[in-house]
């Protein structure tokens, strides 16, 4: 079975431009993550999804964050204006369903560079 | 402020030791607690899933046990192998939500 599926691996881009992320979750999953993963900081959970629909985004950092799944296999994250604080490994999870006792599968992440 | 605590932060063995490591996590409102696995250059890779006070799992030589009452987790492996080297995440959720705060990780390095 594939696994959870990000790209692009690595994206380097200066400061001001957009990024967008992107995640097809495992097939069959209906809860999709997004995290950021800095030394600082850890893992952070950003946003999450049940259902296509999302359930909690406190953890989306400002208003140059946003994310949309618009379909079962298909999520984004765009950040714009792109900061130099923004670089991070960005991680994206699928599980079966919403509820906490389902492990999370992880996708291989994005490392992100704004210069 | 919801805190996971892990410790210790790095831990260097011998092949063939075994070894263990904590989790410390709020003991109101709690839910579930999960372990994963992150090799270097790799993504973090689920071990267990805990809910129940006592709760006991197993995967090979590696095993968690759960104290919800006092809100601690223990992760144990049995003869470290080289392949064992990795970060130990331990997750706390304090509701049905699937909203995992991770801890910082225990970073595992068994030499050959």
């Amino acid at each position: 079975d594939a696994g959870v599926i990000q790209s692009p691996r690595h994206e380097v881009t200066e400061m001001g431009q957009e990024v967008t992320l992107r995640c097809k979750p495992i097939s069959g999953h209906n809860s999709l993550f997004w995290y950021r993963q800095t030394m600082m900081r850890g893992l952070e959970l950003l946003i999450y999804f049940n259902n296509n629909v999302p359930i909690d985004d406190s953890g989306m950092p400002e208003d140059r964050f946003s994310a949309k799944m618009p379909n079962a296999s298909f999520s984004t994250l765009k950040i714009q204006p792109s900061e130099p604080r923004d670089s991070a490994v960005y991680f994206c999870a699928s599980s079966r369903s919403g509820g906490a006792t389902q492990p999370q599968h992880f996708g291989d992440g994005t490392r992100l560079s704004i210069l | 402020i919801l805190n996971v605590e892990q410790s210790p932060q790095s831990l260097h063995v011998q092949e063939g030791d075994s070894t263990n490591f904590t989790c410390s996590f709020p003991s109101s409102n709690f839910y579930a607690l999960h372990w994963y696995r992150w090799e270097t250059a790799k993504s973090p890779e689920a071990l267990f899933v805990m809910t129940l006070n006592g709760d006991e799992k197993k995967k090979g030589r590696i095993s968690a046990t759960l104290n919800t009452k006092e809100g601690y987790s223990y992760l144990y492996i049995k003869g470290s192998q080289p392949e064992d080297s990795a970060t130990y995440l331990c997750a706390f959720s304090s509701g049905n939500t699937g909203k995992l705060i991770f801890g910082q990780g225990t970073t595992l390095q068994v030499k050959p």
